[in-house]
């Protein structure tokens, strides 16, 4: 079945710093790739997508390219705030068959805490 | 804000207890899913409604189960409640639910805790 890896965190950076968070999947099909960010709180926000190979999407300094070769969607800012403190969840998006019929089906990694200080 | 709105923030139960939890999709989202949110499983799909009608299911119990009204809001229903089913419950919701890059907006959720 499909599943996403991400690294697993916490991380800690200083203001100013690069980020990188790596994301992996396994996918039968063609599927979609996500980063939602959780801010404390609050419900999960779509950050970013992509739907094919070699897309990058990009949001608030915020980017990630779909690499099919390497099945990875890794998230990178080149320069970190201490607003962006916030779990960080990579996702896909695939057909698949679930109980009662198919659909797309988002699949989650288990998240990655980003703590940012001044 | 997403517009996505749940019901209640916080609820706190016994083990054997039933709970339902209320979620109102933002305005003109006729498909609204259900997350179970928790430490060691991580963001778990439990299931879809489009428009009042099942469209898929996921990694949801038995004694739990949905539905999606007439005017579209949807309601989680847990029963026979373990101390394993504590954790947050997200609601979310988008457009039609078709597409696969379709942009799922997030409730701020549920956390349920069993005593």
């Amino acid at each position: 079945g499909d599943s996403v890896t991400q690294m697993e965190g916490p991380v800690t950076l200083s203001e100013e710093a690069f980020l990188t968070i790596n994301c992996t999947y396994t996918a039968t099909g063609y599927p979609s790739l996500f980063w939602y960010v959780q801010y404390p709180g609050e419900g999960l926000q779509l950050l970013l997508k992509a739907t094919k190979a070699d897309d990058k999407g990009s949001n608030k300094g915020f980017e990630a390219t779909y690499r099919k070769e390497t099945t990875s969607f890794h998230l990178e800012k080149g320069s970190v705030q201490v607003s962006d403190s916030a779990v960080y969840f990579c996702a896909l998006s695939d057909w698949a068959r679930v109980r009662g019929g198919s659909n797309y089906k988002l699949t989650f990694g288990k998240g990655t805490l980003l703590t940012v200080n001044p | 804000d997403s517009g996505v709105t749940q019901t209640p923030k916080h609820l706190i139960t016994a083990t054997g207890q039933r709970v339902t939890l209320r979620c109102s999709p933002r305005s003109g989202d006729l498909s609204v899913y259900w997350y179970q949110q928790s430490l060691d499983q991580g963001l778990q799909f439990l299931i879809q409604y489009y428009n009042g009608e099942e469209r898929a299911k996921g990694n949801i119990l038995e004694r739990f189960s949905a539905q999606q009204f007439p005017d579209l809001h949807s309601e989680l229903n847990l029963s026979s409640l373990e101390l394993g089913d504590s954790a947050l419950y997200f609601c979310a919701s988008s457009v039609d639910g078709t597409g696969g890059a379709e942009e799922q907006y997030f409730g701020p959720g549920t956390r349920l805790t069993v005593t």
